[in-house]
């Protein structure tokens, strides 16, 4: 089945230490989107890469990096996590920009 | 600036229907969206209905969408205890060639048997 694939689905790292939560797609989408999910609140959409161009939203904080190596994988690189970035990370993709978007089953990061 | 505004709980008895309401500001929505969001999960996509529909059924959901009011509702008929979930109403705007998809805070739906 076509799917989004996220790895791992739990992440404990230490404060300040880099951690890179992983997403993986098999649908051929061309965008895919980092969101971050902190608890009893809605998604709230870090980046997104529609092909290769990367595009930030404006609040994100510079701790937070994306990379996407090929079409099927984008990764996100924390820096250096503070006990603020404890969250639930959800990965989606879409065909197109303005399309439905597709999630993962996202990565809960517990920072100790 | 955009906002998308749900109200928190709903407590249903099984086998009644459930009623989601949600409310939005920006105009220029092009897709409105229900996802579902079962503990510790990821959000699964429930269904989504065009902005110039005012009516989408599928199964037990039916989406009614008032553009004038900017109001969407969920309403799921003979809600079973596995219902029992976050719903989260999500408003796609478009910009250009990308779309910005604003969540509202989620509604968390108690189904008892």
């Amino acid at each position: 089945d076509a799917m989004v694939i996220q790895n791992p689905r739990y992440q404990v790292t230490q404060f300040g230490k880099p951690v890179t939560l992983s997403c993986s797609q098999t649908l051929n989408h061309n965008v895919m989107y980092w969101y971050q999910q902190k608890s009893s609140q809605a998604p709230k959409l870090l980046f997104h890469y529609y092909d290769k161009d990367f595009n930030n939203e404006a609040d994100t904080p510079d701790n937070f990096q994306s990379r996407r190596p090929n079409t099927s994988f984008c990764f996100l690189d924390i820096r250096s996590p503070g006990l603020g970035d404890a969250a639930m990370y959800l990965c989606a993709t879409s065909l197109g920009g303005i399309e439905t978007q597709y999630f993962g089953p996202g990565t809960r990061l517990l920072v100790l | 600036g955009e906002d998308v505004e749900q109200s928190l709980f709903l407590s249903v008895r099984e086998g009644d229907s459930s009623v989601i309401n949600c409310t939005y500001t920006d105009s220029s929505s092009t897709y409105l969206y229900w996802y579902k969001q079962e503990p510790g999960a990821g959000l699964q996509l429930l269904t989504y209905i065009f902005s110039n529909m005012d009516m989408k059924q599928d199964q037990r959901l039916t989406v009614l969408l008032n553009k004038k009011d900017k109001h969407l509702s969920l309403r799921i008929a003979d809600t079973q205890t596995g219902d029992s979930a976050i719903y989260f109403c999500a408003d796609l705007k478009s910009g250009g060639s990308q779309g910005n998809l604003i969540f509202g805070k989620g509604t968390k739906l108690s189904v008892k048997p």
